[in-house]
């Protein structure tokens, strides 16, 4: 079966603190995987893809098939980076995205 | 462009209550999807159009739900008769296309249900 897993409901970090948001997924094939970010008060978007290889407000990800893991990193964390993160995969590009359950970053002061 | 709309923004109503949330998807997207938000179950997907058809009910949880897309601008998702566990934010996204990696999401109905 089609899953997406996000093991840790709440993450609570340190600014300045490195930190990882993980997703693991189990399709067949090679999925195309996504991560959203929703931050308080806004909508839910977009945030990056793993096909661009991009950085964006300092986060990667990286596509693992061996572990079958798409982690979100930032080397240190931000304040504004607070928000609820979805990993999102789709088995293929003519396919719907499907989001995982969700990780809230919490970023101390 | 305003982007996607959804009214209203807030709801409290009585269990037992019928309740309509509206949404208008953005101009030329044809992929329209309902999705409810719990602390508990994260983000489901309940129900997603093409072209104004619904493609995929299969996250709708019961029959009490009921979603609509009469036009290409607007869809409704319509809970009769309304249960406090049915409580949650609920979201419409539109897209060009059911596999277009990008949905653009409104900015959700938060709904209480006494």
């Amino acid at each position: 079966a089609q899953r997406v897993t996000q093991p840790e409901k709440l993450l609570s970090v340190f600014k300045g603190a490195p930190v990882e948001l993980k997703c693991n997924y189990s399709y067949s094939g090679s999925p195309e995987l996504f991560w959203y970010v929703q931050y308080s008060r806004q909508r839910l978007q977009l945030l990056l893809r793993h096909i661009s290889r991009e950085s964006i407000k300092g986060f990667t990800a990286d596509l693992n098939k061996g572990e079958t893991s798409f982690h979100l990193k930032k080397p240190f964390a931000q304040e504004e980076d607070s928000a609820m993160y979805y990993c999102a995969p789709r088995k293929t590009s003519y396919d719907k995205v499907i989001f995982g359950p969700g990780t809230s970053l919490s970023v101390i002061p | 462009d305003a982007g996607v709309i959804q009214s209203p923004r807030h709801e409290v109503t009585e269990m037992g209550q019928e309740v309509t949330l509206r949404c208008k998807p953005i101009s030329g997207h044809n992929s329209l999807f309902w999705y409810r938000q719990t602390m508990m179950r994260g983000l489901e997907l309940l129900i997603y159009f093409n072209n104004n058809v619904p493609i995929d009910d299969s996250g709708m949880p019961e029959d009490r739900f009921s979603a609509k897309m009469p036009n290409a601008s607007f869809s409704t998702l319509k809970i009769q008769p309304s249960e406090p566990r049915d409580s949650a934010v609920y979201f419409c996204a539109s897209t060009i296309g059911t596999g277009s990696e990008t949905q653009y999401f409104g900015p959700g109905t938060r709904l209480l249900v006494l």
